[in-house]
């Protein structure tokens, strides 16, 4: 069964600190890995697709990374515009429990 | 344009009522999906259309109905329903629905049912 595991659940960060958000999956045959962006109330915006071990995607601050068993999501120097439920999913768009990321000024 | 536009965007019903949810894309997408989210959850997979035809249903009770009229276009039926179905539904489609290729989602309907 496949498995999509986040963490943390929150983080705080100052604005400028920088820091790494966990994505651990479980599947049979990855066919594709998806970080999205979820304001509340709305619904999740697409930010990356990555499909093998080894691959990287940039866009603005954000740095996303996968390996064969997880991804990472590095968010530096942030600012407060980017706190936000950071969600990442595999296949059919199943999906982890999210992390919360909360940038402080 | 990436847009997945969902109507209405609140809808307040009855537990006897019936109502609909509708979705649509004009990015020429051949799957679309529908998802329940619970506050502070992340989305719920719960129906996934490919090329107009139902491949999934996470075991979804009956009192929810999907449709897909065309490729374009994605509904909701919902009858029946109880409190605990309250929830915000999102629509999102995606290029073949393989798996393999990013969604993009609407905004939502705020569903309450009293």
């Amino acid at each position: 069964e496949d498995q999509v595991t986040q963490s943390p659940e929150a983080l705080r960060l100052q604005e400028g600190e920088s820091s790494s958000l966990n994505c651990s999956y479980t599947v049979s045959g990855l066919r594709g890995l998806f970080w999205y962006r979820q304001d509340p109330g709305k619904g999740p915006e697409f930010l990356f697709t990555l499909y093998s071990a080894g691959e990287e995607k940039e866009k603005e601050r954000l740095k996303a990374t996968l390996t064969k068993k997880e991804s990472f999501l590095h968010i530096t120097a942030p600012k407060p515009e980017d706190s936000a439920t950071y969600l990442c999913a595999v296949h059919e768009f199943y999906f982890g429990t999210g992390t919360s990321l909360t940038v402080i000024p | 344009d990436t847009e997945v536009t969902q109507t209405p965007k609140h809808l307040v019903m009855g537990m006897t009522n019936k109502k609909s949810l509708k979705c649509e894309q004009h990015m020429g997408h051949r799957a679309m999906y529908w998802y329940k989210q619970k506050a502070k959850k992340p989305p719920e997979l719960m129906f996934v259309y490919s090329y107009e035809k139902l491949s999934i249903n996470e075991s979804v009770p009956s009192r929810f109905s999907p449709e897909c009229p065309n490729s374009s276009l994605l509904n909701l039926h919902l009858h029946a329903l109880q409190p605990e179905d309250s929830a915000l539904y999102l629509c999102a489609s995606s290029h073949r629905g393989q798996g393999n290729t990013e969604a993009f989602f609407g905004q939502g309907t705020r569903l309450t049912v009293v």
